[in-house]
This record gives structure tokens, C-alpha cells and sequence, in this order.
């Protein structure tokens, strides 16, 4: 099993680029998550999907989204990235029961900078 | 507010010194989780820990222990005679019964001298 993993591990964009960050996992879980982690700040909640076909929003959904077409993957998208942006994307995965008190899995982790 | 607080921003011991790691959480649900995850320098998350609010059993596992007091709302991460391999950013985190929100604190980076 691979796990949880997120495609590309580091990327530099310009203000104002457009991307796509990938996350897929091969364990069957039902939910997803995306964070971001900024020193002295912790990880961040971004986006969350309880399963295929639904997002949610999270702590700090400005300026991103996401979709989850297909179970194992849940993509999170720059549409205009500013430099505030830059940061360490974490993707992460979980059993479902109901709520999001599972253990979740991380996945390695992408830089982004944002020039 | 900060949900989950760590106060202790950074720590350096030195090899078979015991470490604590503080996290003090704030909920007002009677149902939480409570979770401990390591970031080694290589930067990916390792889950160490999940413990739910109903158990306030102390747990061990070989050199880590950790101490959960709703009394006092913590849930402190003991290293037993630490080791070099223990340098690392320990993250505490609170899940709450209600909503889907997963919070995270800032993080104690702990750095072991041999």
C-alpha cells in the first residue's frame, strides 16, 4: 500500500497562476482533507470531503477549492495563487464514522512558493 | 481562542533526559478526541496517539507515555529517556463531537542533544 500520497512534492508558481494539487489514497477511506501548515501557526483545515461527490469547507477555504470525482483522489485547486498561498500543503485521509474523529493519514507533503 | 494551545514553542534536553510536552485543549462538547502526531525533520506526520474523552486512562507505549486530565483539559506527551531520533515538531490535536472541524496546535519542536 502507498498510502496517502500528493503530487508534485514542490512547486513554484507566480502571482496569479493557476494549480492543481493531487492527492490520492489507496486505502478506502471515506474522507479526505486538505491543510496547510505555516510556521508557528500548526496545520490549518482547508477543505474536507466526507466522501465521493461532496466537499466541505474548513478553517481557511479562501481562495481554494477542491473536488472529489473519484473516492481515492480529492484535488485542491489555486485558482489566482497569491503569495500568502505559500505554504506546506498536507493532504490526509480517515475512516468514517460519522464525524471526523478518526485517525487520520498524511500524505508527505508539497511546497508550494508563490513568487 | 486557540483550541488546542502548546505552549512550549521549543525544548532541548540532552540524550536520556525525560521530556513533557504540554497541550492544554478548550471544548465545551462532552464528546472529543484527542490526538498526539510527530514530525520528523524528513517532514511527513506520524500519528502517535487517538484518545477519546470518556478514557482518561494513562497510556504507555515503550518510552512514550501520555497523561490526559479533563480537570485540568490536558493531555501531556511524556518522553521516557529520550533519543536523538526523538528530535522532532510534536503536534496535539482536538476533534470535536460536533461540526467536522479537526484543530490542531502550533507545535513543541523538541530537539535531543547527544
Amino acid at each position: 500500500n502507498a498510502g496517502v500520497t500528493q503530487t508534485p512534492k514542490f512547486r513554484v508558481l507566480k502571482t496569479g497562476q493557476s494549480m492543481t494539487l493531487l492527492c490520492a489514497q489507496d486505502m478506502n477511506h471515506e474522507y479526505m482533507y486538505w491543510y496547510r501548515q505555516d510556521p508557528g501557526m500548526g496545520l490549518r483545515l482547508i477543505h474536507y470531503s466526507v466522501g465521493e461527490g461532496t466537499t466541505a469547507k474548513g478553517e481557511v477555504p479562501d481562495g481554494y477549492n477542491v473536488s472529489r470525482l473519484k473516492k481515492q483522489n480529492f484535488l485542491l485547486g489555486l485558482e489566482s495563487a497569491a503569495p500568502s498561498q505559500t505554504s506546506v500543503y498536507f493532504c490526509a485521509s480517515s475512516y468514517a464514522t460519522g464525524v471526523i474523529h478518526e485517525t487520520q493519514y498524511f500524505g508527505p507533503g508539497t511546497r508550494l512558493l508563490v513568487l | 481562542a486557540q483550541k488546542v494551545t502548546q505552549a512550549q514553542t521549543e525544548i532541548s534536553v540532552v540524550e536520556k533526559e525525560d521530556v513533557t510536552l504540554d497541550c492544554v485543549y478548550e471544548t465545551r462538547d462532552t464528546t472529543y478526541y484527542l490526538f498526539w502526531y510527530k514530525q520528523p525533520p524528513s517532514g511527513e506526520l506520524v500519528f502517535l496517539i487517538r484518545r477519546n474523552s470518556f478514557d482518561e486512562q494513562n497510556e504507555i507505549s515503550g518510552r512514550y507515555s501520555w497523561n490526559f486530565q479533563k480537570s485540568t483539559s490536558s493531555f501531556n506527551f511524556t518522553i521516557t529517556a529520550s533519543q536523538v531520533v526523538d528530535s522532532a515538531v510534536y503536534f496535539c490535536a482536538l476533534s470535536e463531537d460536533t461540526g467536522n472541524q479537526f484543530y490542531f496546535g502550533t507545535g513543541t519542536s523538541l530537539t535531543v542533544i547527544p
